[in-house]
């Protein structure tokens, strides 16, 4: 099976602009799920879509949303982008039906560069 | 708040060095409990995972963690480490409550740098 895809793999933004990061989950998962990694915060979690309908949420402000298709596929988008949003932006899938004891497989991860 | 702490930031070793690595949880329900490695230019893998049933698990690559629930601790362990297990290793916790989610919380990591 292939794994995690995440587009693009790189993006150079500057403060204002909104970016739009997707993110392809293994096939059959049904869960995607959106963290952000920075050397300051390290990894936190962003929020989950499971069916079309995002299933948990962590404390990032509301600049930060997403969505999810009826093929599973991920968007996340950032508007009006700030210096501190620069980080690495990692996609997990899972198959989202086993609550909590499932394994999530990341992918390689969208670098974004606010300047 | 949840949160996990790993108290070592950096480690160094010599090949052939044990290995253990410290993981805290605060969270007094359930929890299923998971190791990640990130090695060099590489995505997040699972190493190792603890759901319910024998506290002690064994993962890939010789890695073995033991959930202890008493010091709500899930600590990474490896006899002997070799060159290629330089990588940063972070834990992670889902505090599920029962609930249908995959929200992990994870460590801040842990750089390991064996030396040959």
């Amino acid at each position: 099976k292939a794994g995690v895809t995440q587009t693009p793999r790189y993006l150079i933004k500057t403060r204002g602009q909104q970016v739009t990061l997707s993110c392809s989950p293994i096939s059959g998962h049904r869960s995607v799920s959106w963290y952000q990694q920075t050397p300051g915060q390290g990894l936190q979690f962003l929020f989950e879509y499971f069916s079309e309908t995002q299933r948990n949420k962590g404390n990032f402000p509301g600049r930060f949303s997403g969505r999810q298709f009826s093929n599973s596929r991920s968007e996340m988008n950032v508007s009006t982008l700030e210096l501190g949003d620069s980080a690495l932006y990692l996609c997990a899938s899972s198959g989202g039906t086993s609550g909590g004891q499932e394994t999530q497989y990341f992918g390689p991860g969208t670098r974004l560069l606010v300047l | 708040a949840q949160s996990v702490s790993q108290h070592n930031h950096h480690v160094i070793l010599s090949e052939a060095a044990s290995l253990e690595l410290g993981c805290n949880y605060s969270y007094g329900g359930t929890v299923n409990l998971f190791w990640y490695v990130q090695y060099p230019g590489q995505h997040l893998q699972l190493l190792l995972k603890y759901f319910s049933g024998d506290p002690l698990v064994k993962g890939i690559k010789g890695f073995e963690a033991e959930f202890i629930k008493s010091k709500f601790s899930f600590n990474l362990r490896k006899p002997s480490v070799q060159w290629s297990d330089t990588a940063e290793y972070f834990c992670a916790v889902n505090a599920h409550s029962g609930g249908a989610t995959n929200k992990l919380i994870f460590g801040t990591g842990t750089l390991l740098a064996v030396q040959p």
